[in-house]
């Protein structure tokens, strides 16, 4: 997952801007991650997924790119909206349990 | 659409009081799991359940403990509250086919006072 931190990293971008969230993964034999979002007062909610055996994958304006070689996964938001503004986290697929990031913070400002 | 639903949203306790949260879902799934979200943590994994009866130990299972007598429910207790315990706690359920598509509640914030 992420480096753990007291604070959560926060990227800033401009409405209609593109966003790329970052996220690094420990084991290197997981076969499975997840992209959540969270909005504030809420539980997580499932973005997209991708397998191992895919380095991309593309959803509605939402895109995630997979590194097996450098264990990174990004999230890359097309256009970004106000209603984009949350936390957003990966997670891996572990033997029988997920491992989440710790996150990043998304702020879209007009 | 799977509901997940959390019987409080905002708690506030004394130390040493037992505390239940309950958790409920409704689309017949076999898993449940309960985490909690602490900033700069993420989300760590306290307790989960296969089946009914049935629970395993997550990562930080001290201090806690569960019950799930029907499916559909899946309580977490915690047996005498402490000031670390304070935290948001969140619910998730998935099917047992894909146990890794986890469905999330709107989560409990807990304050221990």
């Amino acid at each position: 997952g992420e480096s753990v931190g007291l604070h959560l990293p926060t990227l800033s971008v401009q409405e209609g801007d593109n966003s790329i969230i970052n996220c690094a993964y420990s084991n290197s034999a997981s076969d499975y991650f997840i992209w959540y979002k969270q909005e504030s007062g809420k539980g997580p909610q499932f973005i997209i997924d991708i397998r191992s055996n895919m380095d991309k994958r593309q959803g509605q304006r939402v895109t995630v790119l997979l590194n097996k070689t450098v264990k990174h996964l990004s999230l890359q938001i097309a256009a970004t909206q106000p209603g984009d503004s949350a936390v957003y986290f990966c997670a891996e697929r572990g033997t029988d349990k997920l491992i989440f990031g710790t996150g990043t913070r998304l702020q879209v400002f007009p | 659409d799977v509901k997940v639903t959390q019987s409080s949203r905002y708690l506030v306790k004394r130390t040493g009081e037992k505390v239940f949260l309950e958790c409920v879902q409704d689309m017949d799934h076999e898993n449940m799991f309960w985490y909690r979200q602490d900033p700069g943590l993420g989300l760590r994994l306290i307790y989960f359940s296969y089946d009914v009866k049935m629970k395993e130990k997550g990562d930080i299972p001290e201090g806690y403990s569960v019950s799930r007598e029907k499916k559909e429910r899946f309580s977490l207790i915690l047996e005498s509250a402490s000031t670390n315990q304070t935290s948001m706690y969140l619910c998730a359920s998935t099917d047992r086919g894909h146990w890794y598509e986890q469905y999330f509640g709107p989560g409990t914030r807990l304050t221990v006072t």
